[in-house]
This record gives structure tokens, C-alpha cells and sequence, in this order.
């Protein structure tokens, strides 16, 4: 069956540590890969994106992802948490012509000051 | 300013009565989807659009009923709601045309049935 797995519900970071939020996929082929991240209340909004090329992908807010084939892996990792990074991560994986998208359970960060 | 706006934000209803949440987008966008989110499932795709009069199934559509009549509008319509219907509700909007494949999200309509 197809599937997004964050295998982590909660994590919590230092401000100023890094951070790397882990995602695993399983589709026969190589998906678009995506992040997204919801603040409290708010919708979904893009950080990064993967379709081709360059395995490691820059995102918005200092955020970074590497595409992993061999691990069926897309983990998120940023050098230095700041607390506005406080939030819930989803991976999500597009398929079909962007027509179909699954997401993950999602990552609640929580970052100690 | 480009948005995708979703009314009503809240709402509490009984079993059985008919109700529309309303999807609007003001960025031309071809394709809109509908997506709910449950604590540890994730957002799950319940129907989509790729264009005025097409739609076809998400993952989850049983109860759920859509319609594409202009760009601009993708309501959701939840004929006979029942408390398993209670959830957060996300639209979505993406311009299939470029091919980018991002997903612009309202800001949820949170729905309780009793």
C-alpha cells in the first residue's frame, strides 16, 4: 500500500540546536516529495520540494531536505532552531500529475528556549 | 492578496443536517482539492478537481459529495453528516499549469456533528 511514515509524533529541540525531522515514502517509482508546515490554527504552507536533480533541496525560513532513493527517505534537517520553528511538519508525497497527494501523520516540534 | 478562503471556520451541526462548506480561490487556479485532518492520520484527500466540471475521488469520499461549477468555487457537501464526519477540514488550491505541484491551503473549517 502506498504510504507516508513520520515515524516521530513529537519532538523537542533547544533553541539553537539542529533539527532533522525524518520522513519515509513507499510508491513503486519516485514520487514528488514535499514539506509543509502548519502553525497553530493556520493552514498548510510549502517549505520545500523535491522533483529532480540535486538531492538536497533548499527551502524557505533556513529549512533543508535530501532526497534519499536508497532509503526511500526525504528528512527535513535545519542547523539552528528558533523558536517561531514551533509547529507541526508534513510530509507529503504527489502523484499522478500532482493530482493525488498523501501526507504523513505529521512532526509536532516543540522548541525549549 | 492571493488566498483561499473557507467558510465557515467553525461550525456544529446535528446527524443528518445537509450543510456546504465553501471553498473560494482568487489565484485562477485550475486545480482544488479537499483534505481532512484527523490526530495521528495526517491530512487525507477526499475529492479533487483538475478543472470547471471535473472532479474525481480522493481516498476518503464516502459522505461527501463536490461540484465545480466556476474556477474560482469548490464546495463541499456533506448530505447527511454524522459524527464520524467530525474533523478539521483543509481546501486546497494548485496551479497544475506550471506544474509545480504546491498546494495553497485555507485556513480550515473546524466541523463538529452530534
Amino acid at each position: 500500500a502506498q504510504s507516508v511514515t513520520q515515524p516521530d509524533i513529537h519532538i523537542t529541540v533547544s533553541e539553537g540546536a539542529s533539527l532533522e525531522l525524518r520522513c519515509n515514502y513507499s510508491y513503486g517509482a519516485t514520487p514528488y516529495l514535499f514539506w509543509y508546515v502548519q502553525s497553530p490554527g493556520q493552514g498548510l504552507q510549502l517549505l520545500l520540494k523535491y522533483f529532480s536533480g540535486d538531492t538536497l533541496v533548499q527551502g524557505i525560513k533556513g529549512f533543508e531536505a535530501e532526497f534519499k532513493r536508497s532509503q526511500s527517505s526525504f528528512n527535513l534537517r535545519k542547523p539552528s532552531v528558533h523558536w517561531s520553528d514551533a509547529a507541526e511538519y508534513f510530509c507529503a508525497v504527489g502523484l499522478y500529475n500532482f493530482n493525488k497527494f498523501y501526507f504523513g501523520s505529521g512532526t509536532k516540534l516543540n522548541v525549549k528556549p | 492578496e492571493a488566498q483561499v478562503t473557507q467558510n465557515p471556520r467553525y461550525l456544529i451541526t446535528v446527524t443528518g443536517k445537509k450543510l456546504t462548506v465553501t471553498c473560494s480561490q482568487n489565484m485562477n487556479h485550475e486545480y482544488m482539492s479537499w483534505y481532512r485532518q484527523d490526530p495521528g492520520l495526517g491530512l487525507r484527500q477526499i475529492y479533487y478537481s483538475m478543472n470547471v466540471e471535473v472532479t474525481d475521488k480522493g481516498d476518503v469520499p464516502e459522505g461527501y459529495k463536490v461540484s465545480r461549477k466556476e474556477k474560482r468555487n469548490f464546495p463541499l457537501i456533506l448530505e447527511s453528516p454524522s459524527p464520524n464526519q467530525t474533523s478539521l477540514y483543509f481546501c486546497a488550491s494548485s496551479s497544475q499549469g506550471a506544474s509545480t505541484g504546491e498546494l495553497f491551503f485555507g485556513e480550515g473549517s473546524r466541523l463538529t456533528v452530534l
